[in-house]
């Protein structure tokens, strides 16, 4: 079974600044996407960065970025120039693509979260 | 497309009550899924629909839950005999096979057994 942890429950982050957000999981399987949703207060759940395990490049969106580190199995976010915004839960999340049929069900493994506050 | 729609917003029963959810997908989503979010936790898999096919059933998913997915379309999530165990936001994403991993979500239900 994969896990994913998310060691940091809290940060903040002055507006216009940089911060990082942390990410590991564990998992045996080769093939994988990993992402990055963000929950707003009250609001849906939204699709921030995604990244293909069998891609070496990081993957990049706007003031998005991650760091993906496949060995060491860490996938943070970091999000640059920071606005009120992005004040949101951040989840990380882990996609299997395979499954022992070779099928997949593409569900998700989220971690716990992380509550970031940007501000002012 | 008017995105993922649940329904109730928010739900209040007594503990012992039976509750249904609905859930309404992009309409050209063939993959429907049913998470649950508790206070504190990030979304944790509960059943999931290719077409009217539930294909996978977690664990947390005892026999008091059960969920369909009629004709493909909307899909419904019943909870019976509710306990206090069960308040939690139920989310509710489509997604489709030719788009390949990208969810989509709706605003969730939020229950709480009282």
């Amino acid at each position: 079974a994969q896990t994913v942890t998310q060691s940091q429950p809290e940060m903040s982050v002055q507006e216009a600044e940089t911060v990082t957000l942390s990410c590991t999981y564990d998992t045996s399987e080769n093939n994988y996407y990993l992402f990055w949703y963000k929950q707003p207060p009250s609001r849906q759940m939204i699709l921030v960065i995604r990244q293909e395990a069998y891609k070496q490049q990081n993957a990049t969106e706007n003031r998005f970025s991650v760091n993906f580190q496949k060995a060491a199995k860490s996938f943070s976010l970091k999000i640059s120039d920071s606005q009120l915004g992005d004040t949101a839960m951040y989840f990380c999340a882990f996609m299997k693509l395979t499954m022992d049929s070779g099928g997949s069900n593409y569900k998700l493994t989220f971690g716990k979260g992380t509550l970031l506050t940007v501000n002012p | 497309d008017t995105g993922v729609s649940q329904d109730p917003r928010h739900k209040i029963t007594k503990r012992g009550q039976n509750v249904t959810f609905r859930c309404d997908p992009i309409s050209e989503h063939n993959r429907l899924y049913w998470y649950r979010q508790t206070l504190g936790q990030g979304p944790e898999f509960l059943t999931y629909f290719q077409n009217e096919a539930q294909l996978e059933k977690s664990r947390l998913l005892s026999d008091r839950f059960s969920a369909e997915r009629p004709k493909g379309s909307f899909s419904t999530l019943e909870i019976q005999r509710t306990e206090q165990g069960d308040s939690a936001m139920y989310l509710c994403a489509s997604a489709s096979t030719s788009a390949g991993y990208g969810y989509t979500f709706g605003s969730g239900t939020r229950l709480t057994v009282v």
